[in-house]
């Protein structure tokens, strides 16, 4: 089963637009990871946040963890046509191990 | 720094035959994980790897099993290939216990026919 629930499940935008997804999860967790997929290829990673912070930037990228309502967001701004991919929330319970993934956000970033 | 590798890149079999894909991790990284997505949804993780030794389990059948060498590369075989294992088999690679980030390969299509 999945313990991460991405929220939307699909997303259309302009170029130079702001995107936001959610990531809901069902139980503690050690960390969170965002990845990006293009394409049905590998995963690239984006962001880890761990469950003592509560916020961490990367660029364009900005994730907040909010481990009361168990959920975080990733902020994508300025988007970019380069930005269209599926990304993927995952949580870890204890460090080093398994990912748990949701099913995505589909997000299309039109020029 | 090569990142981590998988081979073959895309595989096409047949109902009943076994498969192996093969994986090196980040240099640096000692555990292997492998991970199932079919189309349209998340990964699916069926084991990890930690000095050769499989540490964790998904709920997977035991047509699936693995490997780790001593060089912490891995191998994921699996049995009896049914048409519902054609999927994107993801490595992932990731330092012991630490609380770091997973980096995954670009992945194996298997289709199976």
């Amino acid at each position: 089963s999945q313990q991460g629930e991405e929220d939307p499940q699909a997303l259309s935008i302009q170029e130079g637009e702001n995107a936001t997804m959610n990531c809901s999860y069902k139980t503690s967790i050690n960390n969170l990871q965002w990845y990006r997929q293009n394409s049905g290829r590998g995963l690239v990673h984006l962001i880890l946040i761990r469950s003592n912070e509560r916020e961490k930037h990367s660029g364009r990228l900005r994730v907040t963890l909010d481990t009361s309502k168990k959920s975080s967001s990733l902020l994508i701004t300025a988007s970019r046509a380069a930005d269209t991919a599926s990304y993927f929330c995952a949580t870890a319970k204890a460090a080093g191990n398994k990912l748990t993934f949701g099913g995505g956000t589909r997000v299309l970033v039109k020029p | 720094d090569a990142g981590v590798t998988q081979s073959p890149t895309h595989l096409i079999k047949t109902r009943g035959q076994q498969v192996t894909l093969r994986c090196s991790p980040k240099s640096g990284h000692d555990t292997v994980s492998w991970y199932q997505q079919a189309l349209g949804q998340g990964p699916q993780f069926i084991f990890q790897y930690y000095e050769e030794e499989e540490r964790q389990r998904g709920n997977f059948p035991d047509r699936f099993s693995g490997h780790q060498f001593p060089n912490y590369s891995s191998e994921l075989n699996v049995n009896a290939l049914l048409l519902g294992d054609s999927a994107l088999y993801l490595c992932a690679s990731s330092l012991g216990d630490m609380n770091t980030e997973a980096f995954f390969g670009q992945g194996t299509r298997l289709t199976v026919v």
